[in-house]
């Protein structure tokens, strides 16, 4: 099955700094990639997807980049706020109804 | 709709005790998916409903697992003969068919701590 692995697994950022977050995936058939932001005692919350089609995405602050040669996907934050400060998941999915998640990330933004 | 719901927030219970979960999806979602969530880790794939049938279960929905959709809504997850292993934040997610991973939003969990 799908194996994704995920990294930093802890990564700490100045106010305003931008934040990368890498992660790796192992079936080529994978063909969809969210990003989901987790707050403490909260359900994960999608905050920006990719496809397989795509090579970037891009909403505002939060960014995607997908390589599929490599396997590899990253999330961007760019101008980072407080507000950002949260464990960050990515996921890779080849079927429309399961998610493989990474490990997590737990991102502090330092004012 | 206010989304996903899940209740109870959190569970405390003995081991060897049965335990029972309910999530109620957004209204007109008719895809309904249980995660399992460790301390640390990323959510684990448990099982999946298409209305009232379950499609997919994982190979971590041991037989002490059984979840049921019996109408299509609401949706109850039971562990029989807890394990202290067993702790862990259950998530809920709901989808409509079509929107495939993409559409699904999480509750924000039932945790389960068996002491």
């Amino acid at each position: 099955g799908e194996n994704v692995e995920q990294h930093p697994s802890t990564l700490s950022v100045q106010e305003g700094d931008s934040a990368v977050i890498k992660c790796t995936y192992s079936d080529s058939a994978s063909n969809y990639f969210p990003w989901y932001k987790q707050e403490l005692g909260k359900g994960p919350q999608l905050i920006i997807d990719i496809r397989s089609n795509v090579g970037e995405k891009k909403d505002q602050r939060i960014a995607v980049t997908l390589n599929k040669t490599a396997k590899h996907f990253s999330l961007h934050i760019t101008e980072t706020q407080p507000e950002d400060s949260a464990v960050y998941f990515c996921a890779a999915s080849i079927t429309s109804r399961q998610l493989t998640f990474g490990s997590g990330t737990q991102l502090t933004v330092l004012p | 709709d206010t989304g996903v719901s899940q209740d109870p927030r959190h569970k405390i219970t003995k081991r060897g005790q049965n335990v029972t979960f309910r999530c109620d999806p957004i209204s007109e979602h008719n895809r309904l998916y249980w995660y399992r969530q460790t301390l640390g880790q990323g959510p684990e794939f448990l099982t999946y409903f298409q209305n009232e049938a379950q499609l997919e279960k994982s190979r971590l929905l041991s037989d002490r697992f059984s979840a049921e959709r019996p109408k299509g809504s609401f949706s109850t997850l039971e562990i029989q003969r807890t394990e202290q292993g067993d702790s862990a934040m259950y998530l809920c997610a709901s989808s409509l068919q079509g929107q495939g991973a993409s559409g699904y939003t999480f509750g924000s969990g039932t945790r389960l701590t068996v002491v």
